[in-house]
């Protein structure tokens, strides 16, 4: 299957600072990307949809200024956590896909902990 | 009523059984069907991938889809216990731009 690079793997940040975390497509173009958040023993929770070169679409609830993200190539979204807060520590994962109704591949997926 | 409907479980097996997972759906508009498999702290692995109704085989793992019913179902046979792990079900189509939508995940844990 295709690859989708997600870095880093773990982050360990201070309350107030800004995470930024990394999701590339390695070997295909991926004109849409999705960010996800998991809480142990949870299921996925899509948090926004981002195509490349567009405004990313945000879930309801998702604070769109709390997480920006950015798209800005066919093979890298980004998503910052701006001003982390214990509560926001969790299991952040990210997939891509090249085109629409395709399958997506995931990246290994980024724990971040708040303290 | 959820969208996808899937049995957390957990489900035990003994080694070299073998495992049937589904999940059900109520949005008809569903076209593309996948499922995953996830461990612990990593990202979720992509297993298999079905358009519309019908069966697609790939080594010990078979995918059923069943549209008409609205009901889907991942086999694995002659289980290991390194196919123990969460296995989620997720699907996509028209409706909602195709965006994925995926069931709660069924922990599988294999014994050796």
């Amino acid at each position: 299957g295709a690859v989708v690079s997600q870095h880093p793997s773990w982050v360990i940040c201070k309350s107030g600072t800004s995470v930024k975390i990394e999701c590339r497509s390695l070997d295909f173009q991926a004109t849409t990307m999705f960010w996800y958040r998991q809480f142990p023993k949870q299921s996925l929770m899509l948090m926004a949809t981002s195509n490349e070169g567009s405004k990313a679409t945000y879930e309801q609830g998702v604070e769109k200024d709390k997480f920006l993200i950015n798209h800005a190539s066919l093979t890298l979204s980004t998503l910052t956590v701006t001003s982390a807060h214990p509560e926001d520590s969790s299991f952040y994962i990210c997939s891509a896909r090249w085109g629409v109704g395709t399958e997506a591949f995931f990246g290994q997926g980024t724990r971040l902990t708040v303290v | 009523q959820k969208e996808v409907e899937q049995d957390p479980g957990p489900l035990s097996v003994p080694e070299g059984a073998i495992v049937s997972l589904n999940c059900t759906y109520s949005n008809s508009a569903f076209q593309y069907f996948m499922w995953y498999r996830q461990y612990s702290r990593k990202g979720p692995e992509l297993l298999m991938y079905t358009y519309s109704s019908g069966n697609k085989e790939d080594g010990r793992f078979t995918a059923q889809v069943d549209k008409s019913s609205k009901y889907i179902s991942l086999f694995i046979r002659d289980s290991q216990p390194s196919d123990s792990a969460t296995y989620l079900c997720a699907m996509s189509g028209v409706a909602g731009g195709f965006k994925t939508i995926f069931g709660a995940g069924t922990r599988l844990f294999v014994k050796a």
